[in-house]
């Protein structure tokens, strides 16, 4: 059973910092890997996503890399401002046993940028 | 542009009650849909998933019951909420046939009392 882990589970860094927040999970056999931002009391927003056959995405201050072979990923966040404080999620998807594509979350990252 | 909706926003509901969450799709056709559920301190899990008109899988043996009774409409339900049932419910679509990004709506919160 694929299980994903996020550490920190919270973090708080002051304004223009960059930082990283971590994601592993247990089976490498990953269709793809996506990061979330879910803001209190929200849905959940898709910031980036990573497919099984790349390295690593970017979006603006963004940039997520993926190691499948070790069961990592890794968001980094440059120059980071109030806005960016959110809870960060990761989600690994894989096709399960009965053919079907589903994603795995972890529990989140919740960041607090101090201004 | 796809959007997706998700409705009621809040629901306050007595144990027992029934239930009915909705979630439409616009702008594309043929999606996956999800419903997903977010309880405090947990991380989402997945509750039904959906490929078609009619065809529902479900992950977790509970209460709830899904539905898509058209293209891009997917509904949540139950018969009779239990206190269990209180929390953070989420649909959510991709496109159909490929394994792509998830896209979410803006949840459901319910409190079961």
């Amino acid at each position: 059973k694929q299980e994903v882990t996020q550490i920190p589970a919270a973090l708080s860094v002051p304004e223009g910092e960059n930082l990283v927040l971590n994601c592993s999970f247990t089976d490498s056999a990953i269709y793809n890997l996506q990061w979330f931002r879910q803001d209190p009391g929200k849905g959940l927003t898709s910031l980036l996503l990573i497919q099984s056959s790349q390295r690593e995405q970017t979006s603006g201050r963004l940039n997520a890399s993926l190691d499948k072979s070790s069961g990592r990923s890794t968001l980094y966040i440059a120059a980071s401002q109030p806005g960016d404080s959110a809870t960060y999620l990761c989600a690994v998807g894989y096709y399960s046993g009965a053919g079907s594509y589903q994603l795995t979350f972890g529990k989140g990252t919740k960041l607090s940028v101090i201004p | 542009s796809q959007t997706i909706h998700q409705w009621p926003a809040t629901l306050v509901q007595p144990v027992g009650s029934p239930l009915s969450l909705e979630c439409t799709v616009e702008g594309t056709s043929n999606p996956n849909l999800y419903w997903y559920r977010q309880a405090a301190g947990r991380g989402l899990q997945l509750l039904f998933y959906s490929v078609g008109i009619g065809q529902i899988s479900s992950e977790v043996p509970q209460n709830l019951s899904a539905s898509r009774p058209q293209d891009r409409q997917f509904i949540l339900s139950s018969k009779k909420l239990l206190l269990s049932d209180s929390g953070f419910y989420l649909c959510a679509w991709s496109v159909r046939l490929a394994a792509g990004e998830l896209f979410f709506g803006e949840g459901s919160r319910l409190t079961v009392l």
